[in-house]
């Protein structure tokens, strides 16, 4: 089966534009997980989708971050303005049962905010 | 402060052991993961331990959990440079599967 797949694989913007990342989840997996590693610390949790519906937004960070998951498939993360702190690795994930199901991540996505 | 605490850099002869030690935090946390990151690669899924167990060995990979001083580690025998990575140990943070990372491990290996 295909795994999780991220696109683009690398984003360079300049502060104050908009980019917008994607994540195609493995099929059947109800469960998508957006993650972001910033600069040599640790992953941190962003959000939780459950099909299509968010199920924890605590991690995001502020209002400049909005992620959809229209239809329950793919899901899309923007971020709008893009500021410099936003810089780092964006991972998703996605497992077929919530509990006791490991995630599956895929590559991520690196973005530079100049 | 961080829940999932790990030594950020371990550097080891090829052939000889890696051990990669980890802390965390929640006791009730039922799995707990190691994934590696390979550079340019995503987070790959080496191993897990359910929280009943002590000890789990995978061909060159042994996990050992002491649930009473919440530590982990991971002992990779006879370390090849293909092991040369950034180790992540990581908990489970909710009934939901969301997982709480520790800063990761750069383990380098050396001819």
């Amino acid at each position: 089966e295909a795994g999780v797949t991220q696109f683009p694989s690398h984003s360079v913007i300049e502060k104050g534009q908009t980019v917008t990342l994607r994540c195609d989840p493995i099929s059947g997996h109800d469960n998508l997980y957006w993650y972001r590693r910033v600069m040599g610390k640790e992953i941190k949790f962003l959000l939780h989708f459950v099909k299509e519906s968010k199920q924890d937004e605590s991690g995001m960070p502020n209002n400049r971050f909005l992620a959809e998951r229209t239809g329950g498939t793919y899901s899309t993360l923007k971020v709008q303005p893009a500021e410099l702190e936003d810089s780092g690795v964006y991972f998703c994930a996605s497992s077929r049962a919530a509990n006791n199901s490991p995630l599956h991540f895929g590559n991520g996505t690196r973005l530079t905010v100049t | 402060g961080e829940d999932v605490e790990q030594s950020l850099f371990l550097s080891v002869r090829e052939g000889d052991s890696s051990v990669i030690n980890c802390t965390y935090t929640d006791s009730s946390s039922t799995y707990l993961y190691w994934y590696k990151q390979e550079p340019g690669a995503g987070l790959q899924l080496l191993t897990y331990i359910f929280s009943n167990m002590d000890m789990k060995q995978d061909q060159r990979l042994t996990v050992l959990l002491n649930k009473k001083d919440k530590h982990l580690s991971l002992r990779i025998a006879d370390t090849q440079t293909g092991d040369s990575a950034i180790y992540f140990c990581a908990e489970i943070d909710d009934s939901w599967g969301k997982l709480q990372f520790g800063a990761g491990t750069q383990v380098v290996v050396t001819p």
